[in-house]
């Protein structure tokens, strides 16, 4: 069965610093999907990166990339240049076809002090 | 434009009462989801559907009844619920339910409060 771990229940970053939070997963299958999702205090789950594991090159999106180790299972978020508004918790999932489900990890909550 | 839309942001009802959360994509989206999350916790599935037909159904009681009467509307309907269903409800539409389209747009979710 597919699992998600984030194994950072709560982390704290200073302004304008640089956060990594990770995530590891288990899986059987060589082709699906790894998600970063944030849940700010105004509880929409916003979608921040997508990443194809068939795809080598990791993906980026402005201030955000992750560091994907296929072979490691890892897949661990890199938040750059740290805003106030990056304040929320972040969600790591997985889809893949054998489920056709999204699944989360347990979330890491993010605070970023000013 | 990745805007879903779920109304009430809030609800109370008692155990009795029947009520409806109402999810609205015009993404032309094929797929949406419902899922329940409690505080502090990941979002738990609970129901897909896929060109408007239900295909996944999370063993839920059936006190929560889903329906999708066309591509861009669904509802979840609630009756006789029990307090431990306060959560905040949360829909999610996607292109197609396949792994290729799956990406998940999600709605800011209804609280719900059962006294």
């Amino acid at each position: 069965a597919q699992t998600v771990t984030q194994s950072q229940p709560e982390m704290s970053v200073q302004e304008a610093e640089t956060v990594t939070l990770s995530c590891t997963y288990d899986t059987s299958e060589s082709n699906y999907y790894l998600f970063w999702y944030k849940q700010p205090p105004s509880r929409q789950m916003i979608l921040v990166i997508r990443q194809e594991a068939y795809k080598q090159q990791n993906a980026t999106e402005n201030r955000f990339s992750v560091n994907f180790q296929k072979a490691a299972k890892s897949f661990s978020l890199k938040i750059s240049d740290s805003q106030l508004g990056d304040t929320a918790m972040y969600f790591c999932a997985f889809y893949g076809g054998a489920t056709n489900k999204l699944i989360f990890g347990t979330g890491t909550l993010l605070a970023v002090q000013p | 434009d990745t805007e879903v839309t779920q109304t009430p942001k809030h609800l109370v009802m008692g155990m009795t009462n029947k009520k409806s959360l109402k999810c609205e994509q015009h993404m032309g989206h094929r797929a949406m989801y419902w899922y329940k999350q409690k505080a502090k916790k990941p979002p738990e599935l609970m129901f897909v559907y896929s060109y408007e037909k239900l295909s996944i159904n999370e063993s839920v009681p059936s006190r929560f009844s889903p329906e999708c009467p066309n591509s861009s509307l669904l509802n979840l309907h609630l009756h006789a619920l029990q307090p431990e269903d306060s959560a905040l409800y949360l829909c999610a539409s996607s292109p197609e339910a396949g792994i290729a389209k799956n990406i998940q747009y999600f709605g800011a979710g209804t609280r719900l409060s059962v006294l």
